[in-house]
């Protein structure tokens, strides 16, 4: 079982719609959790950065985290065809050497 | 873009030839990684750097080694490539272990 599970998708969804990314994790020593953005033969880009749990806006961009339940979703607001793209989750634990561990990524695709 | 430069960005190589790969950065950044990236594994970190000359193994690290004599520059090193080893590999560089990683573009290694 790997120590990260996110689903790859794709999902295909209309300009407009709210989209909602997840991925669920296994090991309690998590503490910072990632989404990135990979554009098609580009590095990935941070999209969101959360210590802990709670919720974080940023724009139309929503990260919440759930350590009880091991959760963590990224929503998209007003989705756009420039947010078609690879979604990875990622987190590591506390202290270390950041050592992130990141999830297979879920491809989406914005339809006008 | 926190100026990482990857090269060669693209490579085809023989079965059992040695393969180096360079990853330079001018944001001084102390805290480099070297990822691969295969369908339905997302990212998966091959070995890291917390200082001139400081390295560790990560979590496929097997048939690879790395070397780091300047701040600026990560090479990773296949020894003696594999079929297995095609993929493609990112570098990422952080100021500290616990921000954010900024990715390279990455190198697309296609061993024969």
């Amino acid at each position: 079982q790997k120590e990260v599970e996110q689903d790859p998708g794709p999902l295909s969804v209309p300009e407009g719609a709210i989209v909602s990314l997840n991925c669920t994790y296994s090991n309690s020593a998590f503490q910072y959790f990632m989404w990135y953005r990979q554009y098609s033969r580009k590095g990935p880009e941070l999209l969101m950065y959360t210590y802990s749990s709670g919720n974080k806006e940023d724009g139309r961009f929503t990260a919440q985290v759930d350590k009880s339940s091991k959760y963590i979703s990224l929503f998209i607001r007003d989705s756009q065809p420039s947010d078609s793209a690879t979604y990875l989750c990622a987190m590591s634990g506390a202290g270390g050497y950041n050592k992130l561990i990141f999830g297979a990524g879920t491809r989406l695709a914005v339809h006008p | 873009d926190a100026g990482i430069t990857q090269s060669p960005r693209h490579k085809v190589t023989e079965t059992g030839t040695p393969v180096t790969l360079r990853c330079h950065q001018t944001e001084n950044h102390r805290y480099m990684y070297w990822y691969r990236q295969d369908p339905g594994h997302g990212l998966r970190l091959i070995h890291y750097s917390y200082g001139v000359k400081d390295t560790d193994k990560g979590e496929v690290s097997d048939g690879y080694s790395v070397s780091r004599s300047k701040t600026e520059d990560f090479l990773l090193t296949l020894e003696s490539a594999t079929s297995s080893q095609t993929s493609v590999y990112f570098c990422a560089t952080a100021p500290r272990a616990d921000y954010e990683q900024y990715f390279g573009p990455g190198t697309r290694l296609t061993v024969t």
